[in-house]
């Protein structure tokens, strides 16, 4: 069982809009910033969002996060099929002392 | 350009040692941490432990403190992950990734070692 919960699976059409939530307590997202990782089939995951909202060089301004309380939410635009991938929401977990992952969340482009 | 480069896969029996290792280039290693990430098949991200190269200084997560070893060879820009008795359970893609400081999400990875343990 995942310390943060996202939901196991999500899906849009090509073009839609899709969100993918990630929920945690007091000790992880309610006290630090959440960060987005990226895994394509068979690959290594990737940052794609880092301090709740910013992305990296390189990462299309299609993906963005936002943070409220406890929840977190990963918001993709104009899905394509190359985005077909799981999602990872990460947080410090401030009482563990440990990077605390959500489940993931496989995306599938219809 | 920074790149993470792992050892390749490996195939072991119950009860042996194992060591994999990850060379860092293309930035200053001992300025960066470097953890350790498990994926069991199938299955999610699970956060294992970092170390500093600089002074070798390691965080270990309560779920693996015991079951493994972190260590780091500065000289060869070099990060390694071991076991003295591996398990079945074992089994699982690990990466290892950079970040700049403990708290800081990891920005680059490895491509990942799979350990597979069967008897």
């Amino acid at each position: 069982q995942s310390v943060l919960t996202q939901p196991p699976s999500a899906s849009g059409t090509p073009g839609q809009r899709v969100t993918i939530s990630c929920s945690g307590s007091s000790s992880n997202i309610g006290s630090n910033t959440v960060n987005w990782y990226q895994q394509l089939p068979g690959t290594a995951p990737k940052l794609l969002i880092y301090s709740n909202n910013q992305r990296p060089s390189g990462v299309p301004d299609r993906f963005s996060g936002s943070k409220s309380g406890t929840s977190a939410s990963l918001a993709i635009s104009g899905l394509q099929s190359e985005d077909e991938a799981d999602y990872y929401c990460a947080a410090w977990d401030d009482s563990l002392n440990v990077w605390v992952f959500g489940g993931g969340t496989k995306l599938t482009v219809l | 350009e920074v790149q993470l480069v792992q050892s390749g896969a490996e195939v072991k029996k119950p009860g042996e040692s194992l060591k994999i290792s990850c060379k860092g280039s293309g930035y200053s290693f001992t300025s960066y941490w470097i953890g350790w990430v498990r994926q069991m098949p199938g299955k999610g991200l699970e956060w294992m432990g970092i170390i500093y190269p600089g002074d070798s200084d390691t965080r270990y997560s309560p779920s693996f403190q015991g079951q493994v070893t972190i260590s780091a060879d500065k000289s060869i820009s070099t990060a390694y992950l071991q076991w003295s008795s591996l398990k079945a359970s074992d089994t699982a893609m690990y990466y290892c990734a950079r970040s700049f400081i403990t708290t800081d999400p990891f920005d680059y990875w490895g491509q990942g070692t799979l350990v597979t343990v069967s008897s």
